[in-house]
């Protein structure tokens, strides 16, 4: 199976800074099968990327995603209060689909 | 606008077993995958398998074949997992959630349940 590692574990941010988060899959994602789910606290993911780089229904443009192959990135361009979460990749080009362990976006 | 509704939260005795449903409205659930995942206390995403409704044919997991049974009822748009041989380690919050294109194998998840905390203690 795809193992998917994500850095940092903790990122410290203000709100109105840029944040950037990584995901590294063990081998190649397929088509870039690769997805970012945003999770707040007791509220189930929400889907904010798919295909690597296209967003979501309703999803504020200030959230990208880039990558390829193996390494995957998501960018929050300038931070809100409500962007303060845990954040989720997830390949689904082979199964099993597989998530990343997670990155926590704090508030500095 | 789909809508996933899981039946509420579970407290098992140790080997017993758990069952969990998902009712699906305002979309196609016959032929969009409902996956099953599951995140322990503080933990990540886990997926444990996913059915087609209208092909009634499951897959799971590797790790949790032999003990997860997933079905579905097209009749009441209802998804179920069945989870045996309930350990402490199965303490988790279970969600189903639904495949962004029909009877596909590579979907990402579009829809969400709302979450079944399901606590595992003697």
């Amino acid at each position: 199976e795809i193992v998917l590692t994500q850095s940092p574990d903790t990122l410290s941010l203000s709100p109105g800074e840029r944040a950037t988060l990584s995901c590294r899959a063990s081998q190649s994602v397929s088509s870039n099968y690769l997805a970012w789910y945003q999770q707040k606290p007791g509220q189930a993911p929400r889907l904010l990327i798919y295909g690597a780089s296209s967003r979501a229904t309703g999803i504020p443009d200030r959230f990208s995603g880039s990558g390829s192959g193996t390494d995957f990135t998501l960018t929050i361009s300038r931070l809100e209060p409500e962007d303060f979460a845990m954040y989720y990749c997830q390949q689904y080009g082979s199964s099993p689909r597989t998530f990343g362990q997670g990155t926590k976006l704090e508030i500095k | 606008q789909v809508q996933l509704v899981q039946s509420g939260a579970e407290v098992k005795k140790p080997g017993s077993s758990v069952r969990v449903s998902c009712k699906a409205s305002g979309g196609n659930f016959k032929s969009h995958t409902i996956s099953w995942v599951r995140q322990a206390p503080g933990q990540g995403l886990e997926w444990m398998g996913g059915i087609i409704p209208v092909f009634a044919a499951p897959n799971y997991a590797q790790m949790f074949q032999g003990r997860v049974t997933i079905t579905a009822d097209e009749s009441t748009s209802t998804a179920y997992m069945e989870l045996s041989g309930l350990t402490s380690e199965d303490t988790a919050v279970y969600y189903c959630a639904q495949d962004s294109i029909p009877a596909a194998i590579n979907a990402y998840f579009d829809f969400w349940g709302q979450g079944t905390l399901v606590t595992v203690s003697s």
